[in-house]
This record gives C-alpha cells, structure tokens and sequence, in this order.
C-alpha cells in the first residue's frame, strides 16, 4: 500500500537555524497538508497546500514558515528562524478524495 | 472556534470491548474520522463516517455518530493488545481543508 514518507526522522538544531522538512506525497495524490504536535499537546493544522499554492493556513503558520514543491514530487516545510517553541513533530498529510487525509510517521524537530 | 474532546486514558482487558468517545462542537462538521498512534509512530487512518450516517462497520470496529449530541464513539470488539495505542478523534467541516483533532485516548489493553 502506497505511504507518505518524511525526511529526517529526527533533526535536531540550534535555535535561530533554519531548518527544511521533506515530505514524499503518495504520488497521485493532489493535496498536501503539514500538521504539528507537541509533545503532550493535539494535533494542529498548520497549512494546506494546492496546485502549487497556499489554499489555507493556521495562526501558527506565520511568516517564519514556508512550503513549496520545489521539484514535483517532494513537499517541504521550512523554517526560517526556529524557535524553542517550535520543538515538536511534524507530520505530512496528502490526500486524493475529499474524504480521507493519509498521514506520514513525522518528523521530530528539537530545538536547543 | 471547533473544539474536539476526549477523555485521556482507557484500560480495558484483552478480549473485552474498547468504547473510545469523542465529543465535538463543529455543528458543521462533514468527516470524522479515527486515527491510531502507536509509540513513535505516525498517524494511521483506522475509519472514518460522513455526517449523514449514524453507524459504520468495519470488521472489529463499530463507530457511532449521534449528530444531535454531537458525540461520536469508537468500539473495538475483542480488543488485543496490538490494539494498544493512543487513538484521535478528528473532524473536518466541509468547504475547509483541515482537520481538528482531539487530545487523543490512550487504551491500554490488559493481556
């Protein structure tokens, strides 16, 4: 069964770093979606994206974050300057149907 | 704004039923849906009903949606050990990309 995959599993950096999370969407799927979790907290919807643009974004996704598809098939998350509060894990979702959104095994960021 | 919520923590014996409910305030709501989490892992979509049914089955599990309430449960019947894992509740309304998750139940499943 096809899957959404992530890159690294873990990352750890300093803060202030900038820091580029990779996502490998189910490869004929049309949507791509980061979320985040820290530790101990929900899951939150940080920003979908659709025919190469933003379709909706959270409070949280704010001018420190970014995504692109820089080459068709990966899907990215960057962070320009992280904070400590970004620590977390940050998980990939892409979805073909309306209903069903798959989700990778994340990535889990710490930042020091 | 949308709000899921779910009791944290549910321990069960092994073969016995697992009865996981969730509430939410989205009236709006069209999916909710039932995610698995085991440690260290990532998110696994387990079922999902639209909000025009009130029961769907998939073989052990049962899920039931009282729209009025605003309740949604999840049961697993013969509940194994391997059904050990934090489950979430998540609901998506229609017209919206998102999904809202709750906080998330973790069963325990006593061998």
């Amino acid at each position: 069964e096809p899957e959404v995959t992530q890159t690294p599993s873990h990352q750890v950096t300093q803060m202030g770093q900038e820091v580029i999370l990779r996502c490998v969407p189910i490869s004929n799927h049309l949507y791509f979606y980061w979320y985040r979790q820290i530790l101990g907290q929900k899951v939150e919807f940080l920003v979908s994206f659709y025919n190469n643009e933003i379709s909706e974004k959270s409070e949280i996704f704010d001018d420190q974050f970014s995504v692109e598809r820089p080459d068709g098939s990966n899907f990215t998350l960057k962070i320009r300057s992280t904070k400590l509060e970004d620590s977390a894990m940050y998980f990939c979702a892409t979805r073909l149907s309306q209903e069903t959104q798959y989700f990778g095994p994340g990535t889990r960021l710490l930042v020091l | 704004g949308e709000d899921v919520e779910q009791s944290l923590f549910l321990s069960v014996r092994e073969g016995d039923s697992s009865v996981i409910n969730c509430t939410y305030t989205d009236s709006s709501s069209t999916y909710l849906y039932w995610y698995k989490q085991e440690p260290g892992a990532g998110l696994q979509l387990l079922t999902y009903i639209f909000s025009n049914m009130d029961m769907k089955q998939d073989q052990r599990l049962t899920v039931l949606l009282n729209k009025k309430d605003k309740h949604l449960s999840l049961r697993i019947a013969d509940t194994q050990t391997g059904d050990s894992a934090i489950y979430f509740c998540a609901e998506k309304a229609g017209g919206y990309q998102k999904v809202t998750f709750g906080t998330g139940t973790k069963l325990q499943v006593i061998p």
